[in-house]
């Protein structure tokens, strides 16, 4: 399975100010997820990032508040945006096909919005 | 709707038990069901995977899948006190690449 390197993994930020999270895949996939993780919940995704095209983003969530970039097939970064103290969380990336070796998840960044 | 539905616990069970854990999904259209571990602080951990009905072993793990009954669980043996953590239902469904969680159910093991 993909190994993910993540970062920051964790920054406490400024409301009003933006962060950039990113993830490295020591492999190439096609598709890499961004899933937000809420104190005490579950994980919720964010967006699919796809390379060569514009992220899908789930209901809920916006491109202007979490512009997604891939510029490759082993990159991509989740930027959150005019931040406030409601998008503190843990953002987490993942990569996978579904298959026998499921999905990886990168290490998370815990963010912190104050 | 998608919805992925576990018993938040906790879940408390002694050195040496079974744990059993269980999930629901309400998509007929899932096809691959998943099992994560999450210890505080970390990211989920893949322990166990299922596409077909019944059983599949994988150590002190088992995973049960029964798609009539849209129920899946996973039941860990000889539990051990570092298997402490939230477990995480995942489903993938048909038409859809990403992974949709249930809550988790928070397993202490008392030694």
């Amino acid at each position: 399975s993909a190994v993910i390197s993540q970062k920051p993994s964790r920054d406490i930020c400024q409301r009003g100010t933006s962060l950039t999270i990113q993830c490295q895949v020591d492999s190439q996939v096609t598709m890499m997820f961004w899933y937000r993780q809420q104190p005490g919940q579950s994980l919720t995704l964010i967006a699919t990032a796809n390379q060569g095209s514009e992220a899908t983003y789930e209901s809920g969530f916006v491109i202007d508040k979490f512009p997604i970039s891939r510029p490759n097939l082993t990159f991509s970064t989740l930027t959150v945006s005019n931040m406030s103290p409601e998008d503190s969380s843990i953002y987490l990336c993942s990569v996978g096909t579904g298959g026998i070796y499921g999905y990886t998840f990168g290490s998370g960044t815990r963010l912190t919005v104050v | 709707q998608k919805e992925v539905e576990q018993n938040s616990g906790p879940l408390s069970v002694p050195e040496g038990a079974i744990a059993s854990l269980n999930c629901t999904y309400s998509d007929r259209g899932s096809q691959s069901f998943f099992w994560y571990r999450q210890y505080s602080g970390k990211s989920p951990e893949l322990i166990m995977s299922i596409y077909s009905n019944g059983d599949k072993e994988d150590g002190r793990f088992t995973a049960q899948l029964n798609k009539a009954s849209q129920y899946v669980s996973l039941l860990i043996r000889d539990s051990q006190p570092s298997d402490s953590a939230t477990y995480l239902c995942a489903v993938r469904v048909t038409g859809a690449n990403n992974l949709f969680f249930g809550t988790g159910t928070r397993l202490t093991v008392i030694p």
